[in-house]
This record gives C-alpha cells, sequence and structure tokens, in this order.
C-alpha cells in the first residue's frame, strides 16, 4: 500500500513533443506529489509539486495532472527539450515533505 | 533557494573499513534530514530519518550498526558505514526539509555520494 508505480521505465520523445510519465497510488492517506528530475551521478532536484486539492498544476512546461479518485497523477512536459533528457521520479508522501515514497523512475531521451 | 550539500561525492574503501558522509544545509536550519541509497538505475530508498539531538530513526531492513547516523547540529548530519564490504557499494544521497517558495517545506536532496568498496 506504500508503493508507488510509475511507468513508463524508459521513454523516447523527439525534440519539441510532450512527454508523459504516470504515477498510481494506493494509499489515500498520499496528500503531497511532487515529481523530481535527476541527472546522472546528481542528486533529484525538485521540479514540480501537487496536493490533492487541485486537479492539475503547470509551471512552464511542466504540468501535473492529478486525478484523485483514480489515485492518478501524470507528468507532462510540453515542447520537450534534448535539455530535459534526465531520469524523473515522482513520489508521494503523507507527512508533507518528509518520507516521500519514490516510484521506480522514467528515463526520458528527448532526441534532437 | 535551499541548497544541502554532501561530501565526499566520491570515495572508495577497502573492504573492512569505515566511511564517513556528510551533509550539510548551507542556508538553513535542518532539525531532520533523511538518507536515501540509490542502486544504479533504480529509486531512492529512505534509510533513516535524522534527527537533531535525538537518535536517527531507520526503515524496516537497515542494519542500525551498520549505517551510524549521527545529527549533532542543525545543519550538519553524518552517515558512517561501518566494516563497509562490496554489496554497500551505492550511491548516498540525504536530504533536509526546508521552506519552499509558497510556504509548504520541501525536501531539498544533496548531490549524493558515490561509495565504492573494493
Amino acid at each position: 500500500q506504500q508503493q508507488v508505480k510509475q511507468s513508463p521505465q524508459s521513454l523516447i520523445v523527439q525534440k519539441g513533443g510532450i512527454s508523459i510519465i504516470n504515477c498510481a497510488y494506493e494509499n489515500t492517506a498520499f496528500d503531497y506529489f511532487p515529481w523530481y528530475q535527476q541527472f546522472p551521478g546528481k542528486g533529484p532536484a525538485l521540479l514540480i509539486a501537487i496536493r490533492p486539492d487541485v486537479s492539475e498544476k503547470k509551471e512552464g512546461r511542466f504540468t501535473i495532472s492529478f486525478n484523485k479518485s483514480a489515485k492518478q497523477f501524470s507528468l507532462h512536459i510540453m515542447d520537450s527539450q534534448p535539455g530535459d533528457s534526465a531520469t524523473y521520479f515522482c513520489a508521494a508522501s503523507s507527512q508533507g515533505a518528509q518520507k516521500l515514497v519514490f516510484g521506480q523512475g522514467t528515463r526520458l531521451t528527448i532526441n534532437p | 533557494g535551499a541548497v544541502v550539500s554532501q561530501h565526499p561525492s566520491r570515495v572508495i574503501c577497502k573492504s573492512g573499513t569505515s566511511v564517513k558522509i556528510e551533509c550539510r544545509s548551507l542556508d538553513f536550519q535542518a532539525t531532520t534530514m533523511f538518507w536515501y541509497r540509490q542502486f544504479p538505475k533504480q529509486s531512492l530508498m529512505l534509510m533513516a530519518t535524522s534527527n537533531e539531538g535525538s537518535k536517527a530513526t531507520y526503515e524496516q531492513g537497515v542494519e542500525k550498526d551498520k549505517f551510524l547516523i549521527n545529527h549533532a547540529s542543525l545543519t550538519l548530519s553524518t552517515l558512517t558505514v561501518t566494516s563497509a564490504h562490496p554489496e554497500d557499494s551505492s550511491f548516498y544521497i540525504c536530504s533536509a526539509e526546508s521552506s519552499g517558495i509558497y510556504g509548504a517545506n520541501v525536501l531539498t536532496f544533496g548531490a549524493g555520494s558515490r561509495l565504492t568498496v573494493l
């Protein structure tokens, strides 16, 4: 019940396209859903986060869509760029920013 | 924004030796820090929660005698891998909770420390 399932494991998108990564959770107590971006050899960096009181949050080219009834949330990267190539992790927590449970990660490659 | 510094970034040691990794919050105080472990191409697994001035809380399956955590000040937590063995080779990442731009707390990660045990 503590798991967060992320898909796909890897994703290749052409430059300018839309990258979509999906996550699903079981624990209805989760109330904080961040997305992290990680480059090789570096720690994860917070990209965008959402709480369940809204269904969508947009920051620049990055959008989180949240479906509370389906217990799913997704990351959309619009106009994907080669610099977006990284591993993306969704996460969830019932304790704010603490005790994050991470998804398995998606390795995103943007082809020029 | 909040910065978490981790040192060393890479360390190679011989089997049986102990290695200490430092995690510092540079521009904020962190009463709580978190230590994660990440295997190649895998997700982050929470190892323990480091509490300033008290004992760390370890996740199930993490050996507290193998991974010693000390949080001696509001800006420093250390992870010591004792009697390291090759299976302890991994990427260790610390994180600390800080105030986000909208007031809600966010988790900021260090750059990680890659441990290789020969």
